[in-house]
């Protein structure tokens, strides 16, 4: 079983349409983090969070909001899906300390419409 | 402000040797990752530094210069699973990780 697993692998919606995607980590991390990946780009941070009762806003947060509803659970929404929101979505955890690597999931690949 | 360069595309032999450079500008300086990616799935972790000079895991092995703002991802005895993305991600001011667009290496027989 995957350390980190992310639901849905794939989705297309409409413009509009309000989608949740979910994070689920065995790993025991407390931080969790959301990325985008787009082609040409380099992976970009939505959000991250350091435990349960700490949301922070990465680089690119705009239009998207998360909920840590558990230490293993980080889910990621969009309010009202664009079509530049099309893209590649990958949850990621780390444990603490600088030299500590993210650990992705399989990533979630969302079109819209 | 905060710029990573690393090549876009790289091809290399099986066997051979490649190196893929990356040089960056961060807003401090708190260590360097290296991970690679096959297309369509995760990355993974390859490698970490954090002082200068060479670090040596199997056939990979990565270098620092963190005056030159530069780092090396050398991969020996090149074989067709290493084509893939390699993504150089170095940890700016309050351990924000940043990572490039990532050099895409074929591997030929």
């Amino acid at each position: 079983d995957a350390d980190v697993t992310q639901t849905p692998r794939n989705r297309i919606t409409k413009t509009g349409k309000r989608i949740m995607l979910e994070c689920s980590q065995t790993k025991g991390h407390d931080r969790m983090y959301w990325y985008r990946q787009d082609p040409g780009l380099g992976l970009r941070l939505i959000y991250y969070s350091f435990d349960v009762k700490d949301i922070n806003k990465g680089e690119i947060s705009d239009g998207y909001s998360v909920s840590r509803q558990a230490q293993a659970k980080f889910s990621l929404s969009l309010e009202s899906a664009i079509p530049n929101q099309t893209a590649l979505y990958f949850c990621a955890t780390s444990d603490r300390g600088g030299n500590s690597p993210l650990h992705f999931g399989n990533g979630t690949r969302l079109t819209v419409t | 402000g905060q710029n990573i360069d690393q090549p876009t595309e790289m091809t290399a032999t099986e066997g051979a040797i490649v190196q893929i450079n990356c040089t960056y500008q961060t807003s401090g300086f708190n260590g360097l990752f290296w991970y690679q990616q096959h297309a369509g799935e995760a990355p993974t972790f390859l490698s970490y530094n954090v002082l200068d000079g060479l670090e040596e895991k199997g056939r990979f092995s990565s270098f620092l210069s963190r005056s030159k703002g530069y780092s090396y991802l050398l991969l020996k005895e090149l074989q067709m699973k290493d084509s893939a993305s390699y993504l150089c991600a170095p940890k700016g001011g309050y351990n924000k990780l940043i990572f490039g667009a990532g050099t895409r290496l074929a591997v030929h027989p």
